[in-house]
Order: structure tokens, then C-alpha cells, then sequence
């Protein structure tokens, strides 16, 4: 157990639909990171929160959003789902907003399904 | 455009020989260099890292070599385990560290 949790771990919707993954950071981390792998890619980089602001958006659509709660949980939105959408999406997090020494911590990551 | 990149797909190799992973990256901004492991169904598991000031880091039996002037760099696993069966990932980051640049992975067989 990384520390990070996420939910829910396995996710089958239509296209069209809206879904929300949630993420919560290991203990003590501020910032929350949110990836998505496709098949045979690499984990592409969507958004980063520091303790509730955003900080840094990689390649996120518009149908995507998210959002770092005073808890300091995290919500991935997304919305006007496609096919393409199918993907694991990983969350991560780290101390704080500078270069830990160790990288992020993982989550095991929810694998979406859009049919 | 993939910034760093993974060339080999897959590495087999038998127990108790040495086992080299590559990453080349195109951005001469990347300031920070890691490695992360993953198991089928599993979050990538952070394994070594590397600042771009060093040009080798070791830790066990894990070492990471940077060569700047080639933009090039790889893991050394030594001797390896049938455990270290997993896809490894090289991942880099400019020096806000505000995100990780990740390559699409190489699927590592440790075969006894």
C-alpha cells in the first residue's frame, strides 16, 4: 500500500457520460498529480494541485477538470465521455510544491472503460 | 512530441546477468531524471533518480547513468532478479519539478 488511494479501481460507462475519480494522498502530501496512461503510451501528464491551487496543466482536454479539496483529496472530472477516453488514470502525490527526493508516490491507478 | 523516449519496448534477460535500460530525451531543460517500476495492476513504484549536476547514482544493485552531452541515460540492474520482472519507466523533470515527463516504458523478463 503506496498510501495513495484511489477509487474506484475499475470503471465501465457509455459514451457521453460523466464520470468523477477520486484520489486521496498519502499522508502529510500537498501536492496531487493526476496521469493518464493509454494503451501501449506512456503516463501523460494532465494536472497538478498544491494544497487546493492548481500549478500545473499538462495535455488536458476541456471535457476534463479537477479540483483539490481543503481535505486535500482530489476529484478528476470527466465529462462528454469518447471511446478514446479509455485509459488508467493515475493519481500521485508528493510533500510539497519543490523536488522530493524520492519522485511522486503512486497510486494503483483507475482503469476507465468507455463503451 | 515524446521527450523522452524508450526505444525498447521489451529486455529479456537471465537471472544473475546484468540488465540495461535506455532513455534518451530531446529537452536540454530537464533538470531531474527518474526511474519507476511497475507491476501489472500496481501504481509505478518510484527506484532511483538523478540530478543532472551527477553522472552516476547507485543504489543496491540499481545505478543510474546521465550522459548530458548525449542527452542519454539508462539503469543498470546488477545481478538481476527474476523480481525485477516489471515495465520500467524513465521519467524527467525540468527544476520547478512541477511535472514528470514520462517515457512509454520497457518490459523487463528476468527469465531464472
Amino acid at each position: 500500500d503506496s498510501g495513495v488511494t484511489q477509487t474506484p479501481k475499475h470503471l465501465i460507462t457509455a459514451t457521453g457520460q460523466r464520470v468523477t475519480l477520486r484520489c486521496s494522498p498519502r499522508s502529510g502530501d500537498l501536492s496531487v498529480y493526476w496521469y493518464q496512461q493509454s494503451l501501449d503510451q506512456g503516463l501523460q501528464f494532465l494536472i497538478q494541485y498544491y494544497n487546493g491551487e492548481e500549478r500545473a496543466k499538462g495535455n488536458i482536454l476541456e471535457r476534463f477538470s479537477a479540483q483539490q479539496f481543503p481535505d486535500l483529496h482530489s476529484e478528476l472530472n470527466l465529462s462528454s465521455l469518447e471511446l478514446g477516453d479509455s485509459a488508467l488514470y493515475f493519481c500521485a502525490s508528493s510533500p510539497g510544491d519543490r523536488k522530493p527526493n524520492y519522485g511522486y508516490t503512486f497510486g494503483s491507478g483507475t482503469r476507465l472503460t468507455v463503451v | 512530441d515524446q521527450q523522452v523516449k524508450q526505444n525498447s519496448p521489451s529486455l529479456s534477460v537471465q537471472e544473475g546477468r546484468i540488465s540495461i535500460l535506455n532513455c534518451d530525451y530531446t529537452n536540454s531543460m530537464f533538470d531531474y531524471f527518474l526511474w519507476y517500476k511497475k507491476y501489472p495492476a500496481e501504481g509505478p513504484t518510484f527506484l532511483i533518480s538523478i540530478s543532472s549536476i551527477k553522472d552516476k547514482n547507485e543504489d543496491g544493485r540499481f545505478t543510474v547513468f546521465l550522459n548530458k552531452s548525449a542527452k542519454h541515460l539508462s539503469l543498470h540492474i546488477v545481478p538481476s532478479q527474476p523480481g525485477d520482472s516489471a515495465v520500467y519507466f524513465c521519467a524527467a523533470s525540468g527544476r520547478d519539478f512541477q511535472k514528470l515527463v514520462f517515457g512509454t516504458g520497457t518490459r523487463l523478463l528476468v527469465s531464472p
